[in-house]
Formats: structure tokens, C-alpha cells, sequence
């Protein structure tokens, strides 16, 4: 079974601040799916990964097979960024289902 | 494109009682997964169904259930209720299963946040 670790846990920044949340993961895997989840609980899917390096608008999203370890990162950071940003993977095929990180806390401040 | 729906949004049921939640995809997927959200476990893989089939299955006792229909709608069943089941349960869609090989992307809807009492 895949274990996978987010870190922080917690995270407060300040509005402007480039913002870096980890995950890493035990097993290697087919895809690895940033997601957004605001209070109220609808997630929002904002990466899925294999390979490389992705860009949103001020969002990038950054994975290293070979290290089993993925970093979301976000410049610019606005107040509406406040989240919980989640990471998950696709291991074992697909068989075992998506597997989660416990998520970071983002609070961004005026 | 219409997102994913899921019915009812809130509900309360007491313990021994069971509930059915209701989950409509995005027209043209075919896949549907399941997961449990509590403030204990975090979000949990339940079980995903693709063309109708069950394609796997978390680590959920078998008062969990799940099907799905021909038009890709799902639903999933929570028998003899427990507590510990109160949580957010959350569907999403994609067009592919991750059993498949292939990835695609997740839309997840709103959930429906059960509480038992």
C-alpha cells in the first residue's frame, strides 16, 4: 500500500509569498492528482501528473519519478488561495484506488 | 457542461437505519469513484465503477455497497449505520478508470455529508 506524506501540514503566508507544499509518496505510480478543497468540502482537481511539470496561471506543479516526490507550488499568493491543498496518487494499477495525503492548511493574509 | 451531482447534499439517519446517496456524472464519463472524508481518516478510497462493473474496492466493510446504472449514475449503500460513518462522502467523475492505464482527470461533486446520531 502506497504511503503518502504532505508537508506542512500548516501553512500561514502572507499575500505576495511564493508558496511550496510537499508530497512524497512510497510506491511508484501511474499519476499523482493535486487537488483543492476550499471549507464547505467541494474538491477541485488542479493537477494530474505523470511526468515533468505543469502550469496553471500562478499554480505549478513539479513531480520526480526517480525521488517519489511531487511539489506544488504558488506565486503571487492572494487571499483566495486559502485552502486545503491535497495530494493523491494512482498505485498498484489503479487497483487500490486513489490514495490521499492528510492535506496542508494554506492561510494566506492580507 | 453540467458538473457532477450528488443527492441529497445533507442528511441526518439514526444508528441500525441505512441510507442511499446518489451520484450523476459528467455526460460522456463512465467512471465513477467514491470516497469517504472524515476529520479523523482525511479522504479514503471506497470503491469505483466503470461500465457498470465494480472495478475495485477499499478497505470498507460490506455494509458498503455500490452500484451503477446504464446511464452512469451511481449509487452507493450504507447499511445498519454506525456512528463512526458520520463523514462527507464525496463522488467523482473521469473518463477513464484508474485500473485502466490510462489517467484522467477527477471532477468531483459537492458531497453529501451524512450524520448519524
Amino acid at each position: 500500500k502506497n504511503e503518502v506524506e504532505q508537508s506542512p501540514q500548516n501553512l500561514t503566508a502572507q499575500e505576495g509569498e511564493f508558496i511550496t507544499i510537499n508530497c512524497s509518496y512510497s510506491v511508484g505510480i501511474s499519476a499523482l492528482h493535486w487537488l483543492q478543497q476550499h471549507p464547505g468540502g467541494g474538491i477541485v482537481s488542479l493537477f494530474m501528473l505523470s511526468s515533468g511539470k505543469k502550469k496553471h496561471g500562478r499554480l505549478i506543479a513539479t513531480i520526480n519519478i526517480q525521488e517519489k516526490h511531487s511539489s506544488l507550488h504558488i506565486t503571487a499568493s492572494h487571499p483566495r488561495d486559502s485552502a486545503v491543498y491535497i495530494c493523491a496518487v494512482n498505485s498498484g494499477g489503479g487497483a487500490d484506488g486513489l490514495t490521499f495525503g492528510k492535506g496542508t492548511h494554506l492561510i494566506i493574509q492580507p | 457542461k453540467a458538473g457532477v451531482t450528488q443527492t441529497p447534499r445533507y442528511l441526518i439517519k439514526t444508528r441500525g437505519q441505512q441510507v442511499t446517496l446518489s451520484c450523476s456524472p459528467i455526460s460522456g464519463h463512465r467512471s465513477v469513484s467514491w470516497y469517504q472524508q472524515t476529520p479523523g481518516q482525511g479522504l479514503q478510497f471506497l470503491f469505483e465503477y466503470f461500465s457498470e462493473t465494480q472495478r475495485n474496492k477499499g478497505n470498507f466493510p460490506g455494509r458498503f455497497s455500490g452500484r451503477q446504472f446504464s446511464n452512469s449514475r451511481s449509487e452507493m449503500n450504507v447499511s445498519t449505520l454506525e456512528l463512526g460513518d458520520s463523514a462527507l462522502y464525496l463522488c467523482a467523475s473521469s473518463l477513464f478508470p484508474g485500473t485502466s492505464g490510462l489517467t484522467g482527470e477527477l471532477f468531483f461533486g459537492e458531497g453529501s455529508r451524512l450524520t448519524v446520531l
